[in-house]
């Protein structure tokens, strides 16, 4: 199976907030990442959270981490149209790699 | 700090030719490096430079391709004899010395018709 797997598409009205889900195998990860690639473009680093934390605010963006079911979430307060894009949940392949392992993505649709 | 580098940014070609991408990392990253996104799906690793060594090569390399990164700086992959299903984005990445962050490029999207 995958080793990091996301749900597809999320839509979400302008001002509401939006929570992008993820799941992973490799328990051993040491960080856990949220890109963002908007259409034509490359990836974008939005933040990322170390494993032996429960959650990381920044600005707009929380982030959860539960290590026992392995679940990440990214939670966007007050989604704008600017956050349209498609988001990306990593995660290195084994403790010391730096092969990032990649779900398929969340494309969010923001409606104004 | 101009960010990632790549050139070029798209490049059509026909089955059975070579080509050549560049990336030029972000000054002082010592690390590179490169994955292949397709319609559809997450980047997906292809191969990492520390300097000028090749330390990680995923399976998906196969023997057509192959990657450079002579002096340490810019890096090269080179496609022989693209096929089809080498049409993708390919993505350059860098990261500095024990920093874990990697910063993409805007990648290079091949078209191999």
């Amino acid at each position: 199976g995958e080793d990091v797997e996301q749900s597809l598409f999320l839509s979400v009205r302008e001002g509401d907030s939006s929570v992008i889900n993820c799941t992973y195998t490799d328990s051993s990860s040491t960080y856990l990442y949220w890109y963002k690639q908007e259409p034509g473009a490359g990836l974008q680093l939005l933040t990322y959270i170390f494993s032996n934390m429960d959650m990381k605010q920044d600005q707009r963006l929380t982030v959860l981490l539960n290590k026992k079911d392995k679940h990440l979430s990214l939670r966007i307060a007050d989604t704008q149209t600017g956050d349209s894009a498609i988001y990306f949940c990593a995660s290195p392949r084994g403790a010391g790699s730096y092969q990032l392992t990649f779900g398929k993505g969340t494309k969010l649709s923001v409606i104004p | 700090d101009t960010g990632v580098s790549q050139d070029p940014r798209h490049k059509i070609t026909k089955r059975g030719q070579n080509v050549t991408f560049r990336c030029d990392p972000i000054s002082e990253h010592n690390r590179l490096y490169w994955y292949r996104q397709t319609l559809g799906q997450g980047p997906e690793f292809l191969t990492y430079f520390q300097n000028e060594a090749q330390l990680e090569k995923s399976r998906l390399l196969s023997d057509r391709f192959s990657a450079e990164r002579p002096k340490g700086s810019f890096s090269t992959l080179e496609i022989q004899r693209t096929e089809q299903g080498d049409s993708a984005m390919y993505l350059c990445a860098s990261s500095f010395r024990q920093v874990h962050e990697q910063f993409f490029g805007p990648g290079t999207r091949l078209t191999v018709l």
